[in-house]
Formats: C-alpha cells, structure tokens, sequence
C-alpha cells in the first residue's frame, strides 16, 4: 500500500530558531498533501494544503510566514516552522493524496514531535 | 464539508463487539465516509470506507443507512491493541485536492 514517510519523528529546538519537518511519499506521487498539527487530547487541524508546484493554501488563522510549505515535487514536502516559539511545540503530521479518484488515497505520515525551548 | 458527530469516549472489554456511530447530517450526495484510527504519538491509519449499505473488511464492518445521515463502524472482538481514537469522515474522493477535516473522534478504550 502506499506509505508516507515523515521526518525526523522528533525533535528539540530552542526558541527562535527554525526547523524543517519532511514529508515523502515513497511510492506513489502525491498531487496533494496536507500539513496538520494536534495538540495533546485534542483531533488533528489543518493547517494548510499544498499541490506540487504552487502555493500552499493555508487555513484560516495559520499563520504563512510563520509555517514555510513547500511542495516542490511529487513525492516530497516540507514544513518549515520559523522562529519557534514554545507555543509552536505541537504534533505535526503530513498526509499525502494521489490522483483523484482513489478512494483509499489518503495516505499520513507518523508525525513529528516538535517541542520548543 | 460535512460535519460530523461522534461519542467523545468509549469504554469496551476485550473480546467485545464495539459500535462507534457517527452523525454526519448534511452529507452530499457524493460524499464517502471513511473512518481512520489513530494511536498515541502516530499519524491516522485508514480502517474502512463506504458510501451505502454495508462494507466489510478485515479488521471492522461499516453499516450505513438508507439516508446516509450516520454510520457505525463496528470492531468485532476488541483487543487491548484496539485502544485509540477514531475518527469519522465524510467527503469526496473524486475532488482533486479535497481535504479531509477531523472531528473530536472518539476515544475507544478496552479493558481487560
């Protein structure tokens, strides 16, 4: 089937800094995907989706300086979180979707923890 | 994007049959329902989707009326390893870039 891989599965910055979370479809190509976060207890928000070679659409109230997407490719997209904060540290998760039409084509990551300090 | 309505919680005893329904009221005519499971500290694993009736796999059964206005995912003889959370969805496939956006979901958990 098919897989997403994510990395790194965790990571410690301090505050100020940025950090770069990637995200791979391994064996399909993915037209679409998408960046959540999740706080613990809560469900997963969309942050935003991106399609290969175009701007990221964001959601409402994220922030699109501040959360770098880049879909430059078919397989692979980045999350770059800038000057981090530790109201920034969160669970952050990629989901990837092939062509329309695919009805099983949501495929996520394993997400990375991301704790500022 | 249709909205959906789930228990918040759920308690189970191994070996039990559970059944999560979820509410989706405004679900469009070609909308899907997909439900994915979700363990601490990992990403959403698809479990099972359908549009109508019945639809059956290995790990769990969906049950969707007439209607379409709700579903129930059923997993028959629960482990311990079931414990997670699971989400119910509802949207088109057939949408280039259509986006999935997660309810509460609803927190199962199986005890011995």
């Amino acid at each position: 089937g098919a897989v997403v891989s994510q990395h790194p599965s965790w990571v410690i910055c301090k505050s100020g800094t940025s950090v770069k979370i990637e995200c791979r479809s391994l064996d399909f190509q993915a037209t679409t995907m998408f960046w959540y976060r999740q706080f613990p207890k809560q469900s997963l928000m969309l942050m935003a989706t991106s399609n290969e070679g175009s701007k990221a659409t964001y959601e409402q109230g994220v922030e699109k300086d501040k959360f770098l997407i880049n879909h430059a490719s078919l397989t692979l997209s980045t999350l770059t979180v800038t000057s981090a904060h530790p109201e920034d540290s969160s669970f952050y998760i990629c989901s990837a979707r092939g062509v329309a039409g695919d009805l099983y084509g949501y495929t996520f990551g394993s997400g990375t923890r991301l704790t500022v300090v | 994007l249709a909205k959906t309505t789930q228990p918040i919680s759920m308690d189970s005893y191994e070996g039990q049959e559970v059944n999560i329904t979820c509410s989706h009221n405004n679900i469009a005519t070609n909308d899907y329902i997909t439900w994915y499971q979700q363990f601490p500290s990992q990403g959403p694993r698809f479990i099972i989707q359908g549009y109508k009736t019945k639809v059956t796999n290995e790990v769990a059964s969906l049950f969707i009326p007439a209607d379409r206005k709700s579903s129930t995912l059923s997993l028959p003889r629960v482990s311990l390893s079931d414990t997670a959370v699971y989400y119910c969805l509802v949207g088109d496939p057939l949408v280039q870039g259509g986006k999935l956006i997660f309810g509460q979901g609803t927190e199962l958990s199986v005890k011995p």
